[in-house]
């Protein structure tokens, strides 16, 4: 089975700028959430979705925002990009009445 | 509010020795704990939980941590370290009805000498 994927793997985009990034997760796995990885820090949660809901935000301005389609798929959109939100993003699944997260790869947003 | 301190942002450590990755947090009730690993390039995998139960939990790759309320500790332990396990390491913290919303440490990585 495929694990998360997500895309791009690398985006370089410039301030001001707005940016799509896309989730699939594992087949089976309802919930997704989204977390942003600044170089040399531990992961920051930002969203999470449940069965096409928002379940969670974390402490991140309203620039940010997600959704979750049918298939469970989801989308993170960042608008007027700032040099500040250079960072990997992840995003992760989980099976309903599991702990485990399952990560992808993330994608690699540079802001110039 | 929930926070994670791993004091340790580099440790060298040679191959075959015993390493111990130190991971203190802070929340208001019991906690969900849980150790990631993540190599360059790469997403995070789990290697062990703690939910409940016995305190010294066993995980994946050799690794085991240890449960300690009283300390708000939760560290990570593997008796004979290999190359392999060069990567980083995060502990996180999260609520019985987490979900998904992990709050994650700074990270330590792990250097492995020959």
């Amino acid at each position: 089975d495929a694990g998360v994927t997500q895309s791009p793997t690398h985006l370089i985009k410039t301030r001001g700028q707005q940016v799509t990034l896309r989730c699939s997760p594992i087949s089976g796995h309802k919930s997704v959430s989204w977390y942003q990885q600044v170089l040399g820090q531990g992961p920051q949660f930002i969203f999470q979705y449940y069965e096409k809901e928002e379940r969670g935000r974390g402490n991140f301005p309203d620039r940010f925002s997600a959704r979750q389609f049918p298939n469970y798929s989801s989308e993170l959109n960042v608008n007027a990009l700032l040099l500040g939100d250079s960072a990997l993003y992840l995003c992760a699944s989980r099976d309903r009445g599991e702990e485990k997260l399952f990560f992808g790869s993330g994608t690699q947003l540079s802001v110039l | 509010a929930q926070s994670v301190t791993q004091p340790d942002i580099h440790i060298t450590v040679s191959e075959g020795a015993s390493l111990e990755l130190r991971c203190n947090y802070s929340y208001g009730a019991t906690p969900y704990l849980f150790w990631y690993v993540q190599s360059p390039g790469q997403g995070l995998q789990l290697l062990l939980k703690y939910f409940s139960g016995d305190t010294l939990v066993q995980g994946i790759k050799g690794f085991e941590a240890e449960f300690k309320r009283s300390q708000s500790s939760f560290n990570l332990r593997k008796p004979s370290v290999h190359w392999s396990d060069a990567a980083e390491y995060f502990c996180a913290v999260g609520p019985n009805n987490a979900g998904n919303m992990l709050t994650f440490g700074g990270g330590t990585r792990l250097m492995v000498k020959p």
